[in-house]
């Protein structure tokens, strides 16, 4: 079983749209949890860190269920831009970061 | 955020050589970097974890003799791909975080490696 699993789409939804993805890990060790997005051959940058309580940043929500071992991200009125790739991150134990395979996302005017 | 530097960005080699990718922080110092190797639309993997002053922790599966890591300082590591194959052609990305703990990963630009 891989560490961290995603769904790796693609999602296809037209502009406006409301789209969540899902991601698990294995680890009940794993410290903190993160969500990145990773543009077409660049690197990926840091969308937003995910917090027991939940966290929101403007139309994207991410939120944390330790027990279900899962985490979600939200993406609410979605806009062209955010076409990209969604990268699940967990921290393992020694600062190890891993990584999800992503999940492709692409809105459609 | 802090500036992790890659270079270079792409390099194109020849089978049986080697090439050096550097990773430096610019604006902090990092006693630890990461090394991850991505293929075409599939996730990064980390293939290795840097240490300043000390050897490279390598990931299951991850030939140390062929990927070489120094990290000689606080802000430069080095990764160098010992004669190349084809099938080492991949993106090559490495992050550095500012301190310890569970902070913000910082990326490199990443290199595109193509062996041909």
């Amino acid at each position: 079983r891989k560490e961290v699993e995603q769904d790796p789409g693609p999602f296809n939804v037209p502009e406006g749209a409301t789209v969540a993805f899902n991601c698990t890990y294995s680890n009940s060790a794993s410290q903190s949890f993160f969500w990145y997005r990773q543009d077409c051959r660049k690197e990926p940058k840091l969308l937003m860190s995910v917090y027991s309580s939940g966290n929101e940043d403007g139309r994207f929500t991410a939120q944390l269920n330790r027990a279900s071992q899962y985490i979600s991200l939200l993406i609410r009125d979605s806009k062209l831009s955010d076409s990209a790739t969604y990268l699940c991150v967990v921290n393992k134990e020694a600062s190890k970061i891993i990584f999800g395979s992503g999940t492709r996302l692409s809105i459609r005017p | 955020g802090a500036v992790v530097s890659q270079h270079p960005s792409w390099v194109i080699c020849k089978s049986g050589t080697s090439v050096k990718i550097e990773c430096r922080s610019l604006d902090f110092q990092a006693t630890t970097m990461f090394w991850y190797r991505q293929f075409p639309k599939q996730s990064l993997m980390l293939m290795a974890t840097s240490n300043e002053g000390s050897k490279a922790t390598y990931e299951q599966g991850v030939e140390k003799d062929k990927f070489l890591i120094n990290h000689a300082s606080l802000t430069l590591s080095t990764l160098t791909v010992t004669s190349a194959h084809p099938e080492d052609s991949s993106f090559y990305i490495c992050s550095a975080r500012v301190g310890a703990g569970n902070t913000e990963a910082f990326f490199g630009q990443g290199t595109r490696l193509t062996v041909v």
